[in-house]
């Protein structure tokens, strides 16, 4: 089945930009997504993409997508300590979604 | 108020007793879904329902049942409650499955 797998930490300095990475098995996953989850909440839908877009933008959010070598990244710019969260990586297949394990990202001052 | 709901939000019971856990949407989304959070294991799905009376199991579905007599409403059922069922419970709802919402999560603890 689909393997999605996310490194589980990342530090950052305020103000830096993040970048967070996703590989993923399946290459006829359609739609591709990145969560978000701050302590002691639920997930929050950041943005997603389709399959045959290599990059879409949103506000402070660049989301990349190498379909060839199944990679997905989040660029966060000018990171603030709000950012601080889990991020989730995830897969669309047959309706259901495939998750990474998320990836912490720590924002220091 | 319109959304997603969990109830309760924190719970906890002993070994072999039967706990329900309660999901309610106010979007209508015909897909509902049910998801367990653990160390080290991201999310896995549980079980799913693309409509009411319709159901699939999912990636873990043992030790637990679901039913879906109404749109709105999905419970999730632990027939009797084990220690490795210790975890954070979120639903999910969807109006096709492409983009799905979450509940704030149930944090349940079994002795």
């Amino acid at each position: 089945g689909e393997d999605v797998e996310q490194s589980l930490f990342l530090s950052v300095r305020e103000g830096d930009s993040s970048v967070i990475n996703c590989t993923y098995t399946d290459s006829s996953s359609t739609y591709l997504y990145w969560y978000k989850q701050e302590p002691g909440a639920g997930l929050q839908l950041l943005t997603y993409i389709f399959s045959n877009m290599d990059m879409k933008q949103d506000q402070r959010l660049t989301v990349l997508l190498n379909k060839k070598d199944k990679h997905l990244s989040l660029r966060i710019a000018d990171t603030q300590t709000g950012d601080s969260a889990i991020y989730f990586c995830a897969v669309y297949q047959g309706g259901k979604l495939i998750f990474g394990q998320g990836t912490e990202l720590s924002v220091k001052p | 108020d319109a959304g997603i709901t969990q109830s309760p939000r924190y719970k906890i019971t002993e070994t072999g007793r039967q706990v329900t856990l309660m999901c309610h949407q106010t979007w209508s989304h015909s897909y509902m879904f049910w998801y367990r959070q653990d160390l080290g294991h991201g999310l896995r799905l549980i079980y799913y329902s693309a409509a009411a009376d319709i159901t699939d199991k999912g990636e873990v579905p043992d030790g637990y049942v679901v039913s879906r007599s109404k749109t709105e409403n999905f419970p999730l059922t632990l027939e009797s409650a084990t220690r490795s069922q210790t975890s954070v419970y979120f639903c999910a709802s969807s109006t096709q499955g492409v983009e799905q919402f979450f509940g704030p999560g149930t944090r349940l603890t079994v002795l």
